[in-house]
């Protein structure tokens, strides 16, 4: 159990363009779900915690407008890079929690990494 | 503010051997969860161990265990009779437990290699 889908695992768009990625909680109902964006070698850095049915929280110096977040049901989230430039090539990766009362344990995805060009 | 620290970029362990992996946090909370996650070059993030800081015995998954010295604010990984298979990063991470606050602070990190 406690699936969590990503699609696509890989994706390459020209600059300027808009670019949507899923996250799909595949047997549980996701409360909570979390957005991350990671460097070649460095630590995952947290995004944006999206809650069903409400805006999504960003973290600091994360632009909103860039990266929309759409948490429409308990089983999925979207990311959505909007006007995507080379400087946002990287491998994105979403994880969900389960719910309030949880072992709070984070279920991630298989990421997905964008490549503009 | 939370912060997790993994000061071994890097480390290198002979198969079957045992290795430790070393994590240290600082907080001023009281109750939260530590985590140990696995990235192999998959980048899938598993999950390999979990521990509440209100809980005093040291959590073990099979050849994973853990020393959780809360005073210390230390939080080291232990993987014993290691395999190929256990090569990837190692990630540390703390979450608090009070509700309304899901998110994890990662570290940055340990690539554990293991040698055939």
């Amino acid at each position: 159990g406690a699936v969590v889908s990503q699609h696509p695992s890989r994706v390459i768009c020209k600059s300027g363009t808009s670019v949507k990625i899923e996250c799909r909680s595949l047997d549980f109902q996701a409360t909570t779900m979390f957005w991350y964006r990671q460097f070649p070698k460095k630590s995952l850095m947290l995004m944006a915690t999206s809650n069903e049915g409400s805006k999504a929280t960003y973290e600091q110096g994360v632009e909103k407008d860039k990266f929309l977040i759409n948490h429409a049901s308990l089983t999925l989230s979207t990311l959505t890079v909007t006007s995507a430039h080379p400087e946002d090539s990287s491998f994105y990766i979403c994880s969900a929690s389960r719910g309030l009362q949880t072992k709070n344990i984070q279920y991630f995805g298989a990421g997905t990494r964008l490549s503009v060009l | 503010a939370q912060t997790v620290t993994q000061s071994q970029p890097e480390m290198s362990v002979q198969e079957a051997e045992t290795v430790t992996l070393s994590c240290t946090y600082d907080t001023s909370e009281s109750d939260y969860y530590l985590f140990w996650y696995k990235q192999p070059p998959s980048r899938q993030m598993i999950l390999v161990i979990r521990q509440e800081a209100y809980k005093q015995q040291n959590a073990t998954e099979n050849r994973f265990s853990v020393n959780f010295q809360k005073a210390a604010k230390s939080f080291s990984l232990k993987i014993s009779d290691s395999q190929l298979g256990d090569a990837a990063m190692y990630f540390c991470a703390y979450r608090r437990r009070a509700s309304g606050t899901y998110k994890y602070i990662f570290g940055t990190g340990t690539r554990l290699k293991v040698l055939a």
